[in-house]
């Protein structure tokens, strides 16, 4: 079965600081992985994605994901955190046997304080 | 471009009543989805569809209908409502199912 998991309901970060919100997987064959930020009563926007590739990978708003195989693990990462980065982000995974579905974690509320 | 669109913003049901989703996107996308967001839990896959005249099932498709007549619309069908069926629902579409969905504002649904 495939699956994804964020173990953090929630993040806390000052302004400035680097932030690291986690995502692990549980997928048959390749990975495809996803992050999506979600701002309070708006749809998801899609941020970054790995297919295939260098591990590290970089998307929107200065945002970057780490995937480790080994660890079956992608983590989103920010060098500097901003109060307007304050939403709620979810990590998504297509399904290895059905390419047209998609299982999206629980959600990680990540929370910048000035 | 508008992107995705959905209408209803927000609905209140009475157990039973049926009611239609609307979702429309203008990006020419094959690949448009439907989820529904509960608190703890995610986005859920309900429908999905490749394109016009093909739709294939999700995670939670029990209680909804879709049909894709045309490549921008995507509707949803609740047949009979439940208070179960109480949720945030987002429509989403991307080119195919390898690149980034976008999302709807979404609609909130109340079955009483």
């Amino acid at each position: 079965a495939q699956s994804v998991a964020q173990p953090e309901d929630q993040v806390n970060v000052a302004e400035g600081n680097p932030l690291t919100v986690k995502c692990t997987y549980s997928v048959s064959g390749n990975p495809y992985l996803f992050w999506y930020v979600q701002y309070p009563n708006r749809g998801l926007q899609f941020l970054l994605k790995y297919i295939t590739g260098d591990n590290l990978v970089k998307g929107s708003y200065g945002f970057e994901a780490e995937f480790n195989k080994s660890q079956t693990s992608f983590h989103l990462k920010k060098p500097s955190a901003l109060v307007s980065d304050s939403a709620l982000y979810f990590c998504a995974v297509r399904d290895g046997d059905n390419f047209n579905k998609f299982y999206f974690g629980s959600g990680t509320k990540l929370n910048v304080k000035p | 471009n508008a992107g995705v669109t959905q209408t209803p913003k927000f609905q209140v049901l009475k157990t039973g009543q049926s009611m239609t989703l609307q979702c429309a996107q203008d990006m020419n996308h094959e690949y448009m989805s439907w989820y529904r967001q509960d608190p703890g839990m995610g986005l859920r896959l309900i429908h999905y569809s490749v394109g016009a005249g093909i739709t294939d099932q999700g995670e939670v498709p029990n209680g909804y209908n879709v049909s894709r007549s045309t490549t921008e619309d995507f509707p949803l069908r609740l047949l009979s409502a439940a208070p179960s069926q109480t949720s945030v629902y987002f429509c989403a579409s991307s080119y195919s199912a390898r690149g980034g969905q976008y999302f709807g504002p979404g609609t909130r649904l109340t079955v009483t």
